[in-house]
């Protein structure tokens, strides 16, 4: 079974500074995806960015970018430039990129505080 | 577009009920799935459907079912709620089950088990 870990519960930033979200993963396949998502207070699970695990290239997406290193099974995401309505938890999830078990496995959570 | 949209947003129940919740997906998806979240458990993945079919199916007892209608829309069933059931349920949609199909989700339906 696929197991997403993320050993960090609360993180902090200052405004305007840069911050890193720690994730690991621990699964058995090649071809899979792997995620960040946001959940504000509104609740709604918000897709901040996506990696493909054949693509070697680490995706970004504006001020948010991943390191992704596959054989250490790692998928950090980088915050630049953090601004008050980045404050949210933040979830790591994996998934299978093909077959019938395609549903998110998702982490513990890391809940970020942006400070003014 | 409209979003995901589940109704209702809050809902409280008592012990030995039932409850139904639903899930209108974005327009034009076909793929719906459900996540239980609770403080304890974390997010954990309930089922998923795609053309009134059950694709997949988490790891819960046969109290919680769901299903799905022809326009793509679907609901969820709790029978005999327990203390444990409380959680917030989110629903997501996707085009379809392919592998560039993301997920987006709703704001979810908040259960308070009494």
């Amino acid at each position: 079974a696929q197991t997403v870990t993320q050993s960090q519960p609360e993180m902090s930033v200052q405004e305007a500074e840069t911050v890193t979200l720690s994730c690991t993963y621990d699964t058995s396949e090649s071809d899979y995806y792997l995620f960040w998502y946001k959940q504000p207070p509104s609740r709604q699970m918000i897709l901040v960015i996506r990696q493909e695990a054949y693509k070697q290239q680490n995706a970004t997406e504006n001020r948010f970018s991943v390191n992704f290193q596959k054989a250490a099974k790692s998928f950090s995401l980088k915050i630049s430039d953090s601004q008050l309505g980045d404050a949210a938890m933040y979830f790591c999830a994996y998934r299978l990129s093909s077959g019938s078990a395609r549903q998110l496995t998702f982490g513990s959570g890391t809940q970020l505080t942006v400070l003014p | 577009k409209a979003g995901v949209t589940q109704t209702p947003r809050y809902l409280i129940k008592t012990r030995g009920q039932q409850v139904t919740l639903s899930c209108s997906p974005i327009s034009g998806h076909r793929s719906v799935s459900w996540y239980q979240q609770t403080p304890g458990q974390g997010l954990q993945f309930l089922f998923e459907y795609f053309s009134e079919t059950q694709r997949n199916k988490g790891n819960f007892p046969g109290r919680f079912s769901g299903r799905q209608f022809s326009n793509s829309r679907s609901e969820m069933n709790v029978s005999t709620l327990e203390l444990g059931d409380s959680a917030l349920y989110l629903c997501a949609s996707s085009l379809t089950t392919g592998r560039n199909s993301p997920l987006h989700f709703g704001n979810g339906t908040r259960l308070t088990v009494t």
